[in-house]
């Protein structure tokens, strides 16, 4: 198994400018988390999917953050236009379906470094 | 206001030390992870606790679950330079459908 694939792994765009970030979850996996994290507020969930569909999508920052997952195997996090408070890395994770008795074990991607000139 | 504190934020210890990270709430979980983050990679799951009072051992690495299911600790025993990384508590609250991550622990080990 690949594990969880994110792209780019870095990113250097400047502010204004429109950037897209990729994940592909573990297949079989029906739950798909995006993550930012940052030194001064560590690791924040930002908006999770379950079977494609956004649950809960209150960590989102602003309305220039954007998720959308079209089908089982990708999503995208798109930030329009970025800022350079945005620069983080952003991490993708995805995890099987979960019972009442199952645990929430997340799968990590590697992230994307994100940096906001 | 975090929904988990982790202490000690950083921690520098020489090789063949032990050492205890905390992971603390006011608020009962489910269920709670330990994850190991190394310098540009993603976190990696150690292990994961549900029961009150439940120890969970790794090899060098005992975890524990509290009682009340508030609190939770990592032990490493006689640690070495490659447990140094950040290590983070997540916990999920009983029907919340997500995990809350605490700040971490820095933890350096030297040789």
């Amino acid at each position: 198994d690949a594990g969880v694939i994110q792209s780019p792994r870095h990113e250097v765009t400047e502010m204004g400018q429109e950037v897209t970030l990729r994940c592909k979850p573990i297949s079989g996996h029906d739950y798909l988390f995006w993550y930012r994290q940052t030194m001064m507020r560590g690791l924040e969930l930002l908006i999770y999917f379950n079977n494609n569909v956004p649950i809960d999508d209150s960590g989102m920052p602003e309305d220039r953050f954007s998720a959308k997952m079209p089908n089982a195997s990708f999503s995208t996090l798109k930030i329009q236009p970025s800022e350079p408070r945005d620069s983080a890395v952003y991490f993708c994770a995805s995890s099987r379906d979960r019972t009442a008795l199952s645990t929430d074990t997340q799968y990590f991607g590697p992230g994307t470094r994100l940096t906001v000139l | 206001t975090q929904l988990l504190e982790q202490s000690p934020q950083f921690l520098s210890i020489q090789e063949g030390e032990n050492l205890t990270v905390y992971c603390n709430s006011s608020s009962v979980f489910s269920s709670l992870q330990w994850y190991r983050q190394e310098p540009g990679e993603g976190p990696v799951l150690l292990v994961t606790v549900v029961t009150g009072g439940e120890v969970k051992k790794l090899k060098r690495l005992t975890f524990q679950f509290g009682d009340a299911r508030k609190d939770s600790s990592l032990h490493i025993t006689a640690a070495q330079p490659g447990d140094t990384g950040l290590y983070l508590c997540a916990g999920e609250v009983t029907n919340a459908g997500k995990s809350t991550f605490g700040d971490g622990t820095t933890l350096t080990v030297k040789p």
